[in-house]
Formats: C-alpha cells, sequence, structure tokens
C-alpha cells in the first residue's frame, strides 16, 4: 500500500530564509505527487503537481518541488520565506488504483519575524 | 478553482442524532470524496463516489454514508452521531486528467 511520510511536523524558519519541506513516498506505480497548502479554517488549496514530464515543478506563491524518483522523495522548497507562508502543507501520492490519494500528515511551517 | 460549496460550515449536535453534511460543486467532475481531518491524523477517507449512484468506501467509513443522486451533489450522514465524530469535515471533487482534487471550506462538527 501507499505511504507518505513528512518530515517534522513543525517546521520554522526565519522571514528570507529557504523554505525546505520534506516528503517521502512509497508506491508501486509511476507516482503522482502533490503539494496541498491549508490556512488556518481554511480547505486545502493545491500549490503544485507532479504527473508526467519535467521532475522539477513550479507551483503558486514561488513554490517549486523536485520529483526525485531514485530517492522516492518529493521535496518542497520556496527560496525565501514569507510571513503569509505561515500555514499547514501536505503531500500526497495517487493510490495504486489511480484514483484517490493518500495524504501524509502535514508539516506546519512557521514563519519567524 | 473549483466551485465546491460545504454545508453548514459550523454544526453543533447531541450524540444520538442524525447529521447530513452537503457537498456541492459546480465543475463537473465525476469523482467526489469526503475526508475528516483530526489533529495527528491528518485527512483520512471516509467515502468517495465515482458516479451518480455510485459509491465505495475508505479509510474510516464505520457511522458514516453517503449519497449522490446528481452528479453536483454529495450528501454525507452520520445516522446516529457519536462524540468521536466530532471533527473537521471536508469535501473534494478531482479534475481530470491532473487527477488534482479541489477542496471545499469545510465543516466544523462537534458532537456532544
Amino acid at each position: 500500500a501507499q505511504s507518505v511520510t513528512q518530515l517534522g511536523s513543525h517546521v520554522s524558519v526565519s522571514e528570507g530564509a529557504l523554505v525546505l519541506l520534506r516528503c517521502n513516498y512509497s508506491s508501486s506505480v509511476p507516482p503522482y505527487l502533490f503539494w496541498y497548502v491549508q490556512y488556518p479554517n481554511q480547505g486545502l488549496q493545491l500549490l503544485l503537481k507532479y504527473t508526467t514530464g519535467a521532475t522539477l515543478v513550479k507551483g503558486i506563491n514561488g513554490f517549486e518541488a523536485e520529483f526525485k524518483k531514485s530517492e522516492t522523495s518529493f521535496h518542497l522548497t520556496k527560496p525565501s520565506a514569507h510571513m503569509s507562508d505561515a500555514a499547514e502543507y501536505f503531500c500526497a501520492v495517487i493510490d495504486n488504483y489511480g484514483q484517490n490519494f493518500v495524504f501524509g500528515p502535514g508539516t506546519r511551517l512557521s514563519v519567524l519575524p | 478553482d473549483a466551485g465546491i460549496t460545504q454545508s453548514p460550515r459550523h454544526k453543533v449536535t447531541e450524540t444520538g442524532t442524525p447529521v447530513t453534511l452537503r457537498c456541492h460543486q459546480t465543475e463537473n467532475h465525476r469523482y467526489m470524496y469526503w475526508y475528516r481531518q483530526d489533529p495527528g491524523h491528518g485527512l483520512r477517507l471516509i467515502h468517495y463516489s465515482y458516479g451518480v449512484k455510485d459509491t465505495d468506501k475508505g479509510e474510516v467509513s464505520d457511522g458514516y454514508s453517503v449519497s449522490r443522486s446528481k452528479t453536483e451533489d454529495f450528501l454525507l450522514t452520520l445516522e446516529s452521531a457519536t462524540s468521536s465524530q466530532t471533527s473537521v469535515y471536508f469535501c473534494a471533487s478531482k479534475q481530470e486528467p491532473s487527477r488534482a482534487q479541489h477542496f471545499g471550506d469545510g465543516t466544523r462538527l462537534s458532537i456532544l
């Protein structure tokens, strides 16, 4: 069965610093991978997705992620953190049947002034 | 973004009462989903639908039922609510061919 691991339930960075949120997955089929962001009292918003093609994926709000098959990873990065990036971030992979998501447990990002 | 509306946004009810949550989408997506979100558990799939009248169970389906009589509407019912079902419930629909899911803003349900 697929699984998604997000290292670090809580990550703190200073404003202007690099953001790195880690995601590792297990999948027996070529993966479709997603990152979502959740602001307080809101639903999940799609940040970016990898389906096929280029392994470096650019998303909204300056975020990007790189699919590394050999490492089964899909880490999310942003060169310079902004206060508005403080939120919870979820990584997800499509399951073996290709229809449903398996979500990671989430990482809460805090941005310090 | 896909137009997904959940109602109600907040509900407080008592143990043993029936509760129905509604999800409405305007994108004509075939697949729809109900999740619950709890601290320490992330999002867990309750039920999903792959078409009108076609539904299936997810990871945590016990105590829940769903119905889909129209493409745009997906209902989640707690037949007899229990305190363990206090949670935030999210509805989503899936866009093809990207397979990205688009979420509503959630329903905060408290069962006393």
